[in-house]
C-alpha cells in the first residue's frame, strides 16, 4: 500500500527567506508524485507534478520539487517566499490510476 | 473553460438524516473522484467514477455511495449521518486532453452534522 509522510505539520518562515517542505513516500511500484496547495475555504490546486523524465520539476510561481527515488522523497522548495504563499501544502502519490493518497499536510506561515 | 463545480457549498444536517452532494466536472472530463477532508483523518479517497461505472473505491462504509450520469456529473450520498461525517467533501475531475492523472478539484461542500 502507498503512504505519504509530510514531516512538518507547520513551517513558519519570514518573507523572502527560502523554504523546504519535506515529503517522503512509500510504494512498492512506480509512482506519480504531486504537490497541491489549499488556501482557506478553497479546494486543492495542483502546484506541480512528477510523472516521468527530469527529476526536477518546477511550477510557474517559483516552487520546485525534486524526485529522489533512492530516498523516496519529493521535497518542495522555494528560494524566496512571499506572504501570499501562506497556505496548506499537500504531497500526494498515485500509481497507475486516479486514486491519490495524500500526506497530512504542511501549513506554511509566511511572516513579514 | 469552467472549473469543477460543487453544490451546495454548505450543508447542515442532523444525525440520522441522509444527504446528497453534487459535482459537475470540467467539460470533457470523464472521471470524477470524491475525497473526504477532516482535521483528524486528513484527505481520504472515497471513490472514483468513470463513464458511469465505479472504477475504484476507498475504505468507507456502505453508507457512502455515489453515482455518475451520462453527462459525467456525479453525486455522492451519505445515509444515516453520524457526527463524524462532518467534513469538507471534495470532488475532482480528470481526463481532459493532454493530462495524465492530473486531477482538478472543486471548492468542496462543507457538511456539518449536528
Amino acid at each position: 500500500a502507498q503512504s505519504v509522510t509530510q514531516l512538518d505539520s507547520q513551517v513558519p518562515v519570514f518573507e523572502e527567506a527560502p523554504v523546504e517542505l519535506r515529503c517522503n513516500y512509500s510504494s512498492s511500484v512506480s509512482v506519480y508524485l504531486f504537490w497541491y496547495v489549499q488556501y482557506p475555504n478553497q479546494g486543492l490546486q495542483l502546484l506541480l507534478k512528477y510523472l516521468s523524465g527530469s527529476t526536477l520539476v518546477e511550477s510557474i510561481n517559483g516552487f520546485e520539487a525534486e524526485f529522489n527515488k533512492s530516498q523516496t522523497s519529493f521535497h518542495l522548495r522555494k528560494p524566496s517566499v512571499h506572504i501570499s504563499d501562506t497556505a496548506e501544502y499537500f504531497c500526494a502519490v498515485s500509481d497507475y490510476g486516479n486514486k491519490l493518497v495524500f500526506g497530512a499536510g504542511t501549513i506554511l506561515r509566511v511572516k513579514s | 473553460k469552467a472549473g469543477v463545480t460543487q453544490t451546495p457549498r454548505y450543508l447542515i444536517k442532523t444525525r440520522g438524516q441522509q444527504v446528497t452532494l453534487s459535482c459537475s466536472p470540467i467539460s470533457g472530463h470523464r472521471s470524477v473522484s470524491w475525497y473526504q477532508q477532516t482535521p483528524g483523518q486528513g484527505l481520504q479517497f472515497l471513490f472514483e467514477y468513470f463513464s458511469e461505472t465505479q472504477r475504484n473505491k476507498g475504505n468507507f462504509p456502505g453508507r457512502f455511495s455515489g453515482r455518475q450520469f451520462s453527462n459525467s456529473r456525479s453525486e455522492m450520498n451519505v445515509s444515516t449521518l453520524e457526527l463524524g461525517d462532518s467534513a469538507l467533501y471534495l470532488c475532482a475531475s480528470s481526463g481532459g486532453q493532454g493530462t495524465y492523472n492530473e486531477q482538478f478539484f472543486g471548492p468542496g461542500t462543507r457538511l456539518t452534522v449536528l
